[in-house]
């Protein structure tokens, strides 16, 4: 069974620039999140897609982070436009409903 | 809302020990509480999910127990080798019903030869 896929793996920019990155989940799973992990600490939670619906997105700071999750199978979560805080691990999991959560590789965003 | 705290932050031992880790929750009203081992740089690797009906869960050297009442779970690793070096997290659905997880920080494990 194929894991969670994420692009791209590493990513440097520099602070007001775009960037975006892309998930795709484990294949019937109806839940995706997005976590944001900081160096030291747990994941937190950006957003939380149940099919095309959004669960919970309490934790994204929507002045400049925006996610969608398309026909509810992949999501893309953008950056725009970054600052220096935004340094991180962005990681993407997947899980049936309520079930046990599936991570993929993360993408380490580091913004100069 | 819920906090989770892990202790300890981290540990260092000798091959072959046992090794208790903990995990606190302050909303005992929960369904499932999930396990993680994540390697630097890494994503997370789910070890182990209890149930809220279950009181432990094994697999292999791994046993973790869940403690509702008072708002605890604990992961036992048995006989520790240098490849269980990771950091060890735990994750515990937010208060008020929803499924929306919570992580403590974890706990960075070295298992020396």
């Amino acid at each position: 069974e194929a894991g969670v896929a994420q692009s791209p793996r590493y990513k440097i920019i520099e602070k007001r620039q775009s960037v975006a990155f892309w998930c795709n989940p484990i294949s019937g799973h109806a839940t995706l999140y997005w976590y944001q992990q900081i160096l030291g600490q747990g994941p937190k939670l950006l957003i939380q897609f149940q099919n095309n619906g959004v669960v919970d997105d309490s934790q994204l700071p929507k002045d400049r982070f925006s996610a969608e999750r398309l026909k509810g199978v992949d999501s893309t979560l953008k950056i725009q436009p970054a600052k220096l805080e935004d340094s991180a691990v962005y990681l993407c999991a997947s899980s049936p409903v309520e079930g046990e959560q599936f991570f993929g590789p993360g993408t380490r965003l580091t913004v100069l | 809302k819920q906090e989770v705290t892990q202790i300890p932050a981290a540990l260092s031992v000798p091959e072959g020990e046992n090794l208790v880790l903990n995990c606190s929750f302050t909303d005992s009203a929960i369904y499932n509480l999930q396990w993680f081992r994540q390697d630097p740089g890494k994503g997370l690797t789910s070890l182990l999910l209890i149930q809220s009906s279950q009181r432990e869960q094994t697999s292999g050297r791994l046993n973790a127990s869940l403690d509702k009442s008072s708002g605890r779970s604990t992961l036992y690793i048995a006989a520790s080798q240098p490849g269980d070096s990771a950091t060890y997290l735990c994750a515990v659905p937010q208060s008020g019903g929803s499924y929306i997880p919570t992580f403590g920080r974890g706990t960075s494990l070295i298992v020396h030869p």
